[in-house]
């Protein structure tokens, strides 16, 4: 079973507005990362926050992360068709657990 | 730089036949591991391969087992499958065993009938 659990489950958008969706873990953790499936395919890594942070932008992404709520989100901003994708979080719990623990991902359609 | 590059991409089993299936780590990369993604159970870690020896396994029977080369390619095996076995599985590498990111390959599509 997941580790985390994201929210929601399912998003759809359209072009040129933001999506946003949270993630919640629930023991303490070194770092979260955020990854992209395109149906079915392998993931891309996106972004990476450590836990000693609490906001971090990469283009048209923004990750911020609250430790004391056990929880994090993604932005990302003026969406476009091809953002349409599963995205994932995944925490690793330890320094030197090199294992993701992933969340069950959000569905995110964005229409033309 | 080339990626995670996995074989074969889909593969059509019968229950109670082994497999195998094979991951070649992005170049300079020395950890390999390999996830499980079903849509009863999303993602989940299977083991972590560095210098040839397993030093990390999730919780899945002993049928789920692999080994890593000294060119780092890594394998993994099921053996006796189960309908529940069908999933896409997933190899991730790293240039080394730091709790950073990973780059993941395309998966290989498993399909146990």
């Amino acid at each position: 079973s997941q580790q985390g659990e994201e929210d929601p489950q399912a998003l759809s958008i359209q072009e040129g507005e933001n999506a946003t969706m949270n993630c919640s873990y629930k023991t303490s953790i070194n770092n979260l990362q955020w990854y992209r499936q395109n149906s079915g395919r392998g993931l891309v890594h996106l972004i990476l926050i450590r836990s000693n942070e609490r906001e971090k932008h990469s283009g048209r992404l923004r990750v911020t992360l609250d430790t004391s709520k056990k929880s994090s989100s993604l932005l990302i901003t003026a969406s476009r068709a091809a953002d349409t994708a599963s995205y994932f979080c995944a925490t690793v719990y330890r320094t030197n657990d090199y294992k993701l623990s992933f969340g069950a991902g959000t569905t995110v359609t964005v229409r033309a | 730089k080339a990626g995670v590059t996995q074989t074969p991409r889909y593969l059509i089993k019968t229950r109670g036949q082994q497999v195998t299936l094979s991951c070649s780590p992005i170049s300079g990369h020395r950890s390999v591991s390999w996830y499980q993604q079903t849509p009863g159970q999303g993602l989940q870690f299977l083991f972590e391969y560095f210098s040839e020896t397993q030093r990390n396994k999730g919780n899945f029977p002993g049928r789920f087992s692999g080994r890593q080369f000294s060119n780092s390619r890594s394998e993994m095996n099921v053996s006796t499958l189960e309908l529940g076995d069908s999933a896409l599985y997933l190899c991730a590498s790293s240039l080394e065993r730091a709790s950073g990111s990973a780059d993941f390959g395309p998966g290989t599509r498993l399909t146990v009938t």
